[in-house]
């Protein structure tokens, strides 16, 4: 199974402040997905990346996936009290079987 | 609602007793997963299933768990005896083919077992 690295576990900042969490693995992703899951919900998808060096903007939302397809970082510009949440990244593997990272836990503090 | 259905929301079950969880997928989805979250944890795959047939399931306990997804009606989890240790959140997810589109998530059942 191929592991997914997520740093840092813990996020806490000030509303309006830029921030960047990372999602890594020792092996090619073919493709990566990006959730959002707040608390007591399930995860949502916010975006899948498949081309290495691909960007993808949602809002202030940007997501970068490296050239080598190793790994992916998701930005956040003028962070939000709703941006709080846990972040999880996840790659396909096997037959369809999505393996998630432990997640990057978010606090936007007002 | 065309979203995941799972429920119950919140399930309470003494120790020894079974579960039951249910999951409706999305209209038009054929695919079914089901994910274990521990608190202050990522999500772990627990099994993959299509109608009337279990495709990975190397995510179960070996005992008391199984899991079950027919022709007609929801995709069923099931625990055997629950022990404090299977309290958690489980989440079912539905796709409608190649899970590169994403997974549609439902909002999960909290099982707490006292």
């Amino acid at each position: 199974t191929q592991l997914l690295e997520q740093s840092p576990q813990f996020l806490s900042i000030q509303e309006g402040e830029n921030l960047t969490v990372y999602c890594n693995s020792s092996s090619v992703f073919s493709s990566l997905q990006w959730y959002r899951q707040e608390p007591g919900e399930g995860p949502v998808l916010l975006v899948t990346v498949v081309t290495g060096g691909e960007v993808k903007k949602l809002k202030r939302l940007t997501f970068q996936f490296g050239d080598a397809r190793k790994d992916s970082s998701l930005h956040i510009t003028a962070a939000q009290p709703g941006d709080t949440g846990l972040y999880l990244c996840a790659s396909i593997q096997g037959a369809q079987k999505l393996v998630f990272g432990q997640g990057t836990r978010l606090t936007i503090n007002p | 609602n065309a979203g995941v259905m799972q429920n119950p929301r919140h399930l309470v079950r003494r120790r020894g007793q079974e579960a039951r969880l249910r999951c409706s997928p999305m209209k038009g989805h054929s695919h079914v997963y089901w994910y274990r979250q521990l608190p202050e944890e990522g999500l772990k795959f627990m099994v993959y299933l299509q109608k009337e047939n279990i495709i990975d399931e190397s995510g179960m306990p070996k005992e008391r768990f199984s899991a079950e997804f027919p022709k007609e009606g929801p995709s069923i989890l099931r625990i055997q005896q629950v022990v404090r240790g299977d309290s958690a959140a489980y989440f079912c997810a539905s796709s409608r083919g190649r899970a590169n589109y994403g997974y549609t998530f439902g909002s999960g059942t909290r099982l707490t077992v006292v």
